[in-house]
């Protein structure tokens, strides 16, 4: 079944500057990446997602790209905020069952004054 | 924004113990599913459902049964529960043909 890779699994980063999460992936059907954002105490949250027909979204300050050809796909946060500081996971639904993705082991962010 | 319920909130017990965490959603969400969140293992599923009476084994199923005996009502079941088990569960809930997950407050369990 698929497998998703993440990295790094914590990330530090000043606030105002950019921070970049990348994931990787193994089943080349694979065809929807959601990046959903988990703060402390809190449940996991959908913030953006990507379907393999597209390479590039942007929603606010949260790019996401999509390399089909290479099997990876990264989250990027421009102009972090403190209150951007969270656990991110990425994910990936395979193309065999569409029923079910399969999540990255997560991304804890920290945004520094 | 949809709802998705879980009880108790955190669970104590012993080892070889029987344990039933409950999920409940109100937002007539075909599909309905069971994770664990472990440091360094990410969220990983248990089992899930895609209505009252199915059952799909996820990932990490050894050591869990789960029932789905409503449309609302996703239970998981740990009959003789094992310190490995000691985790946060995570329900969630997906509308058939949309792709977000919903998910519950969560579910600490510790088991001694």
């Amino acid at each position: 079944g698929e497998q998703v890779e993440q990295l790094p699994s914590i990330l530090r980063v000043q606030e105002g500057s950019s921070a970049s999460i990348n994931c990787s992936y193994e089943d080349s059907a694979s065809n929807y990446f959601p990046w959903y954002k988990q703060e402390p105490g809190e449940n996991p949250k959908l913030i953006i997602d990507i379907r393999s027909n597209m390479e590039r979204k942007q929603i606010q300050e949260l790019i996401v790209l999509l390399d089909k050809k290479a099997k990876r796909f990264s989250l990027h946060i421009t102009d972090t905020q403190p209150g951007d500081s969270a656990m991110y996971f990425c994910a990936a639904r395979g193309g065999t069952n569409t029923n079910k993705v399969v999540f990255g082991t997560g991304t804890r962010l920290q945004v520094l004054p | 924004e949809a709802a998705v319920t879980q009880s108790p909130r955190n669970k104590v017990t012993v080892t070889g113990g029987n344990v039933t965490l409950s999920c409940r959603q109100t937002n007539s969400h075909n599909y309905m599913y069971w994770y664990r969140q472990d440091t360094g293992h990410g969220l990983r599923l248990i089992h899930y459902s895609y209505g009252a009476g199915n059952l799909q084994i996820g990932d990490v199923p050894d050591g869990y049964k789960a029932t789905r005996t409503t449309q609302e009502d996703f239970f998981l079941l740990l009959e003789l529960a094992s310190p490995s088990q000691t985790s946060l569960y995570f329900c969630a809930s997906r509308r058939q043909n949309y792709a977000e997950q919903f998910f519950g407050p969560g579910t600490r369990l510790t088991v001694l």
